[in-house]
């Protein structure tokens, strides 16, 4: 079966970089994708990647996959209390039926 | 602009008693989804429709229902809601191209059962 796993919480200091991990075992995946929530509020897309790609990067965002070891990887460059939210990792198939992650939940101090 | 629009943002119903919640949205996408989202848990998918076809998940229970009488608009209809059903109930929308398979989500609403 489907499944997505992250850590569960991250606390950096503003200024620093942050790395959140994921992990899937669908090898047939082809989109995924990371998704931020704000306390009380829906799911914001930051980022996503196509299953064969390596890398992508989006402004202070860097998405690394590594289809071999099913391995995701979300980099916040220049980490500001802003980002402190929950971050979730996905997976889809087909077109935008997901499976989630549990969310890691950054915490930015200053 | 709101693309997906969910109301309301709160909803409080008593138990057994139905309650509806509703979804509109601006982007004509062709595919609606509902998510249920448990405290500190991950988004689960109830259901969704492909224009018209609805697409039920094997353990989506049958308490849960679903109605889209039109692209815009998306219902998700709880006939007898119990405790474990309090929520955050996450409305999506996406198109099925390769370049437009982004699911843009709703602000939710939440679910309290009493």
């Amino acid at each position: 079966g489907e499944d997505v796993e992250q850590s569960l919480f991250l606390s950096v200091r503003e200024g620093d970089s942050s790395v959140i991990n994921c992990t899937y075992t669908d090898s047939s995946s082809t989109y995924l994708y990371w998704y931020k929530q704000e306390p009380g509020a829906g799911l914001q897309l930051l980022t996503y990647i196509f299953s064969n790609m390596d890398m992508k990067q989006d402004q202070r965002l860097t998405v690394l996959l590594n289809k071999k070891d099913k391995h995701l990887s979300l980099r916040i460059a220049d980490t500001q209390t802003g980002d402190s939210a929950i971050y979730f990792c996905a997976e889809s198939r087909g077109y935008s039926t997901l499976t989630f992650g549990k969310g890691t939940m950054l915490l930015v101090s200053p | 602009d709101a693309m997906v629009i969910q109301n309301p943002r709160y909803q409080v119903t008593q138990f057994g008693k139905p309650v509806t919640l509703s979804c509109s949205q601006t982007l004509n996408h062709n595919v609606m989804y509902w998510y249920q989202q448990k405290s500190s848990q991950a988004p689960k998918l109830l259901f969704h429709y492909y224009d018209k076809d609805f697409n039920n998940e094997a353990d989506t229970p049958d308490n849960f229902q679903s109605r889209r009488p039109n692209t815009s608009f998306c219902f998700l209809d709880i006939r007898s809601p119990g405790l474990g059903d309090a929520a955050m109930y996450l409305c999506a929308t996406s198109g099925t191209g390769v370049r437009n398979t982004e699911a843009f989500f709703g602000q939710g609403t939440r679910l309290t059962v009493v």
